[in-house]
């Protein structure tokens, strides 16, 4: 199956500094990846979806100043939580699909970024 | 448009008993559903998935699933419980051509002794 790897897989930072997680798909190449944030003992919330090439697509509620996205190649993706605020300080996935043969894409996941903003 | 409810945020089971997990779905088209299980502080495994094929669909760790469109339900089911099967489990859902996925709230799964 296709692999996802975050980097890193835990960041602790002071409050006001700006902290960037890669997301890469290790063995295809996604055209579209997503970005995802999840509350202790909650569901993943859909942040934004990256798209190669182009600008990202947040959704309603996400402050885009303040997540920027970049997927500047067909295997990675990044998002800047900038300025970091203890409220930002959560558990970030991303995923990114892949065919893996028929009509439908597979999302693959990322082990996750656990960010602490202290 | 399209979403997902898990009935219990917590469900406890006795080593070796059924494990019985609930999805509903709504969808206005021919819905594609996903169980994924995560485990703490890791990222999400699939589980199995549903694609129009056959209703009745077996994934790892011996969990199956069943899709009813006359109940809306993908109920996730396994027959005797392991320790090992402690963790989260999302139901999600999307259609065919989307890439977006719509979870559910997640259900926590323990196992007694």
């Amino acid at each position: 199956g296709a692999v996802v790897s975050q980097h890193p897989s835990r960041v602790i930072c002071k409050s006001g500094t700006s902290v960037k997680i890669e997301c890469r798909s290790l063995d295809f190449q996604a055209t579209t990846m997503f970005w995802y944030r999840q509350f202790p003992k909650k569901s993943l919330m859909l942040m934004a979806t990256s798209n190669e090439g182009s600008k990202a697509t947040y959704e309603q509620g996400v402050e885009k100043d303040k997540f920027l996205i970049n997927h500047a190649s067909l295997t990675l993706s990044t998002l800047t939580v900038t300025s970091a605020h203890p409220e930002d300080s959560s558990f970030y996935i991303c995923s990114a699909p892949w065919r893996a043969g028929g009509h439908y894409n597979e999302q693959f996941f990322g082990p996750g970024t656990r960010l602490t903003v202290l | 448009a399209q979403s997902v409810t898990q009935l219990g945020s917590h469900v406890s089971v006795s080593e070796g008993a059924l494990v019985l997990l609930r999805c509903n779905y709504s969808s206005s088209v021919p819905p594609y559903l996903f169980w994924y299980v995560q485990y703490p502080n890791q990222g999400l495994q699939l589980l199995l998935k549903y694609t129009s094929a056959a209703t009745l669909v077996k994934g790892i760790n011996g969990f199956e699933a069943e899709f009813k469109k006359s109940e809306t339900s993908f109920h996730l089911t396994k027959p005797s419980a392991h320790m090992s099967d402690a963790a989260e489990y999302f139901c999600a859902v999307t259609k065919q051509g989307a890439q977006k996925l719509v979870f559910g709230q997640g259900t926590r799964l323990t196992i007694n002794p």
